[in-house]
């Protein structure tokens, strides 16, 4: 299985309120990630976890708070967004080798957002 | 820092000419290096990866990429395009090793539409 899930595919929610995406890989993989990708452009690197550690922050704003429950899940919870943050949301999965050299990573079909 | 450069924003040919696409990147480390395919509508697939070894890579779907050390450079190729490579290409660095691990770095990417 080399899938990565994510739901919902849409979201749209107002200003105001909370809401979360959920993201799940069963390949065994110990580094998971949230992307941004706004249309037309590539993928802007959010949040990196590592054995469920969060190793990598990229100066997002608070309104975004991940989470990692387990090996294979990762969480985005989201309150507060403003239209701007309207956007598609991937979430990717690869390897960590013990040299700490990551592998290809491989990306879920992302979740739609619309901030209204 | 790292960087990534794709010249060609967005490419037009009809089907059965050859592909071309450039990527150039800047770090003087070891890296890994990624082509990504989105189609219309669907997720980021991996086409295919360079780690070590033989610096002519065979992906998926007859697509091939050569790096060259000495150019910083990772192009794509196809010797005949066909109607369903219509989509946006995606050209990717990764550090092996230091405080960027994981962190892949995408260039801006490269429409292709393909006329039948």
């Amino acid at each position: 299985d080399t899938e990565v899930t994510q739901t919902p595919k849409h979201l749209v929610m107002g200003m105001t309120n909370k809401k979360s995406l959920k993201c799940e890989q069963h390949m065994g993989h110990r580094a998971m990630y949230w992307y941004k990708q706004k249309a037309k452009k590539p993928p802007e690197l959010m949040f990196v976890y590592s054995y469920e550690k969060l190793s990598i922050n990229e100066s997002v704003p608070s309104r975004f708070s991940p989470e990692c429950p387990n090996s294979s899940l990762l969480n985005l919870h989201l309150h507060a967004l403003q239209p701007e943050d309207s956007a598609l949301y991937l979430c990717a999965s690869s390897q960590e080798s013990l040299a700490g050299v990551p592998g290809e990573q491989y990306f879920g079909p992302g979740t739609r957002l619309t901030v209204t | 820092a790292q960087s990534v450069s794709q010249h060609n924003h967005h490419v037009i040919l009809s089907e059965a000419a050859s592909l071309e696409l450039g990527c150039n990147y800047s770090y003087g480390g070891t890296v890994n290096l990624f082509w990504y395919v989105q189609y219309p509508g669907q997720h980021l697939q991996l086409l295919l990866k360079y780690f070590s070894g033989d610096p002519l890579v065979k992906g998926i779907k007859g697509f091939e990429a050569e790096f060259i050390k000495s150019k910083f450079s990772f192009n794509l190729r196809k010797p005949s395009v066909q109607w369903s490579d219509t989509a946006e290409y995606f050209c990717a660095v990764n550090a092996r090793y230091g405080g960027s691990q994981g962190n892949l770095i995408f260039g801006k990417g490269t429409k292709l539409s393909v006329k039948p």
